[in-house]
C-alpha cells in the first residue's frame, strides 16, 4: 500500500473563489486520480492526473473548472475554480500502484461552499 | 455503460449475526472485484479483493464471486457494531486502472 496525505482536510469557502487541494504520496506511483463524493453518493471520477502531461478528464468535468497538476510521481493538485454551493463535496485523491490491482484513497478534503 | 448495482440499505443486523452484502455488475469481461469499507466522514478503505469464482476468506470476511451470474457478495461473520459503515463494491476489467464503483450499502450492526 501507500501512505497518502491531502491538504487541506476541510475548508469552508465563499462562492466564486477557488481552492487548491494537494495530494502527496510517500512513494512513486504510476497513476493518480481525483474523485468527488457528494453526500450520500458513491465515488465519481473527475480525472486522471498524468505526470508531465495534461490530465485526462471524465465526461462532465472540464479543465477550466478543475485544473490539475502533476509535476512528479508523488504529488498532484486539484483546483476547484469559481466555486458554487453545488461544488460542496468530499474530494479524494487515489493512487494505483504497479503490481497491485486496485486503488488506494487519501483521507479526503471536505469542502463546503457558501 | 458499465454498471455496478448495490442495495443502498440500510441493512440492519444484530451483533453477532452474519451480514450479507450483495453486488451485481453489467460488464461480462470484468476480472477484478473489490470491497471497500467507508466509515462516516472517512475515505474508502480496501478490505477484500477477489478474482476467481468461489469464496475467499479473510478473518471474519468472506467474498463470494459468481461470474456466470455476474454477482459478488461480502459476508461478515460475527458482526460487530464497529462494522457499521458503508460498503462499496468495485469492479474492474483487465488492463484498466479504474474500477467502477457501486453506490454502496449502509450496514448498521446494533448491540
Amino acid at each position: 500500500s501507500a501512505v497518502i496525505s491531502q491538504k487541506p482536510s476541510r475548508d469552508i469557502c465563499q462562492r466564486g473563489t477557488s481552492l487548491t487541494i494537494q495530494c502527496q504520496v510517500d512513494s512513486q506511483v504510476t497513476m493518480m486520480f481525483w474523485y468527488r463524493q457528494q453526500p450520500g453518493q458513491s465515488l465519481t471520477l473527475i480525472a486522471t492526473a498524468n505526470q508531465g502531461s495534461e490530465a485526462t478528464y471524465e465526461s462532465g468535468f472540464v479543465i477550466d473548472k478543475f485544473p490539475i497538476s502533476r509535476p512528479n510521481l508523488t504529488f498532484s493538485t486539484l483546483t476547484v475554480s469559481n466555486m458554487s454551493p453545488e461544488d460542496s463535496s468530499i474530494y479524494l485523491c487515489s493512487v494505483h500502484i504497479a503490481g497491485v490491482e486496485t486503488q488506494y484513497f487519501g483521507p479526503g478534503t471536505r469542502l463546503l461552499v457558501l | 455503460q458499465k454498471e455496478v448495482e448495490q442495495n443502498s440499505g440500510p441493512l440492519s443486523v444484530p451483533e453477532g449475526a452474519i451480514a450479507s452484502l450483495n453486488c451485481t455488475y453489467s460488464d461480462r469481461v470484468s476480472q477484478s472485484f473489490f470491497w471497500y469499507r467507508q466509515y462516516s466522514g472517512k475515505s474508502p478503505e480496501l478490505i477484500m479483493s477477489i478474482y476467481s469464482n468461489g469464496d475467499k476468506e479473510d478473518g471474519r470476511f468472506t467474498a463470494q464471486l459468481n461470474k456466470a451470474s455476474q454477482y459478488v457478495s461480502l459476508l461478515i461473520r460475527d458482526s460487530q457494531p464497529s462494522d457499521s459503515a458503508t460498503y462499496l463494491c468495485a469492479v474492474k476489467t483487465g488492463g484498466s486502472y479504474i474500477p467502477t464503483f457501486g453506490r454502496g450499502t449502509s450496514l448498521i450492526v446494533h448491540p
